[in-house]
């Protein structure tokens, strides 16, 4: 069965590095989000993409955000200056269409040190 | 922000009863709701939804309840397995279809 992979796993970095966290979605999937997960906190959305461009954002995708499709199976999530509140889990997902269950990845676990 | 609401952050429950988790919302522009388990080390794993212009939806040994004037959803999982045991996430679709938003989980346990 086709499932989104995400690599690495688990990255540890110090604060203020730059990070890009890698998605592979599912092949013929349209609609691409991020979710993190802080320790003891509840999954949040971060963003969602379709058509090369973001269609919706929350709140905590500031400025030190950002999100690409480089290649056309690939979907990254950068932050570039990194906190130490940015230490989290961050999922991955995808969609065929609007309104589908989405597809989540295995996670990969942010170390802000 | 607590527009998804599971209120019991765990639940026990012997292999062959049934199991009812139970989430309620706020927000009344969520247009349809899923939930969604997980394991360890693992993303959460879609189980079943419902639109909200159903009251109910079943799948095999899972069924989801909708009442919507009490801004109140149940899933139901009977007979109940260890395999079962997992976190249960409620999460609610908004009639743009591009957010989801999770509750805080329920952690149940079924035991042999």
């Amino acid at each position: 069965e086709p499932e989104v992979t995400q690599t690495p796993s688990h990255q540890v970095t110090q604060m203020g590095q730059e990070v890009i966290l890698r998605c592979v979605p599912i092949s013929n999937h349209l609609y691409f989000y991020w979710y993190r997960q802080i320790l003891g906190q509840k999954v949040e959305f971060l963003v969602s993409f379709y058509n090369n461009e973001i269609s919706e954002k929350s709140e905590i995708f500031d400025d030190q955000f950002s999100v690409e499709r480089p290649d056309g199976s690939n979907f990254t999530l950068k932050i570039r200056s990194t906190k130490l509140e940015d230490s989290a889990m961050y999922f991955c997902a995808s969609t065929r269409g609007l309104w589908d269950e989405q597809y989540f990845g295995p996670g990969t676990r942010l170390t802000v040190t | 922000d607590q527009q998804v609401k599971q209120n019991s952050p765990s639940l026990s429950v012997q292999e062959g009863r049934i199991s009812i988790l139970n989430c309620d919302y706020t927000n009344s522009m969520f247009d349809y709701f899923l939930w969604y388990k997980k394991y360890p080390a693992e993303g959460p794993t879609f189980l079943i939804s419902i639109s909200s212009i159903k009251d109910k939806n079943e799948d095999g040994r899972f069924t989801v309840f909708l009442n919507k004037s009490a801004k109140h959803l149940s899933l139901h999982i009977v007979p109940s397995q260890p395999g079962d045991s997992a976190v249960y996430f409620c999460v609610a679709g908004d009639n743009a279809g591009n957010m989801l938003t999770f509750g805080g989980g329920t952690r149940l346990m079924v035991k042999p």
